[in-house]
C-alpha cells in the first residue's frame, strides 16, 4: 500500500526565509501527488499537484514543488516565508479508487 | 459555489448518545469522503462513496455508518459515541472535472464525547 511521510513534525523559520518541507512516499507507479494547507481552525485547501510532465509544479500562495522519482520526495518550496504562511501542512498521494493517503503533517512556525 | 458545506461545526455529545455529521457539495462531484484528524495522525479515512449509491471503508471504520443520500450528500452518524470518537471530522469530495484524487475539503466538525 501507498504510504506518505512527512519527517519532520515541526519547522520554525523567520518571516523573509526560505522554507522547504520534506515529503518522502512509497508508490511503484507514477504517483499524483499533492500538498495542502490548513490554517488553524479551517478545512484543508489544496496548494498544487503533480500528476505528470514538468516535474517543478507552481501553486498558489507562492508555493512550488519538486517531483524527484529517483528520491521519492515531493519536497514543497518557498523562496520567502509571510507570517501568514503559519499553518499546518499536509502531503499526500493518490491510492486505488479516488482514496489519498496523507502524511502526518509539519506544522509551520513563523518568527517575525 | 459553497463548495463543501459540513452541519454542524461544533458539537458535544456524552458517551453513549448517537448523532449525524451532515456534508454537502455543489460541484457535481461522484466521490465523496469522511476523514478524522487527530494530533500527530494526519488524516484517516472513515468511510467513502466513490459513487452515488455505493459506499465502502475506509482505515478507521468501526464506530461509524455512512449513507450517501443522493449525489450531493453524505452523512456519517455514530450510533454510540464513545471518548475515542472525539476528533475533528472532514468531509471531502472529488470527480467531475477535476484532475483524479483532487479531493476538496469542508471547514470541519469539531467533536468532543465527555
Amino acid at each position: 500500500a501507498q504510504s506518505v511521510t512527512q519527517p519532520d513534525i515541526h519547522i520554525t523559520v523567520s518571516e523573509g526565509a526560505s522554507l522547504e518541507l520534506r515529503c518522502n512516499y512509497s508508490y511503484g507507479a507514477t504517483p499524483y501527488l499533492f500538498w495542502y494547507v490548513q490554517s488553524p481552525g479551517q478545512g484543508l485547501q489544496l496548494l498544487l499537484k503533480y500528476f505528470s510532465g514538468d516535474t517543478l509544479v507552481q501553486g498558489i500562495k507562492g508555493f512550488e514543488a519538486e517531483f524527484k522519482r529517483s528520491q521519492s520526495s515531493f519536497n514543497l518550496r518557498k523562496p520567502s516565508v509571510h507570517w501568514s504562511d503559519a499553518a499546518e501542512y499536509f502531503c499526500a498521494v493518490g491510492q486505488g479508487a479516488q482514496k489519498l493517503v496523507f502524511g502526518q503533517g509539519t506544522r509551520l512556525t513563523i518568527n517575525p | 459555489n459553497a463548495g463543501v458545506t459540513q452541519t454542524p461545526k461544533f458539537q458535544v455529545l456524552k458517551t453513549g448518545q448517537s448523532m449525524t455529521l451532515q456534508c454537502a457539495q455543489d460541484m457535481n462531484h461522484n466521490s465523496m469522503y469522511w476523514y478524522r484528524q487527530d494530533p500527530g495522525m494526519g488524516l484517516r479515512l472513515i468511510y467513502y462513496s466513490a459513487s452515488e449509491g455505493t459506499t465502502d471503508k475506509g482505515e478507521v471504520p468501526n464506530g461509524y455508518n455512512v449513507s450517501r443520500l443522493n449525489k450531493r450528500e453524505f452523512s456519517l452518524r455514530l450510533e454510540s459515541a464513545a471518548p475515542s470518537q472525539t476528533s475533528v471530522y472532514f468531509c471531502a469530495s472529488s470527480g467531475g472535472t477535476g484532475l483524479p484524487y483532487e479531493q476538496y475539503f469542508g471547514p470541519g466538525t469539531r467533536l468532543t464525547v465527555t
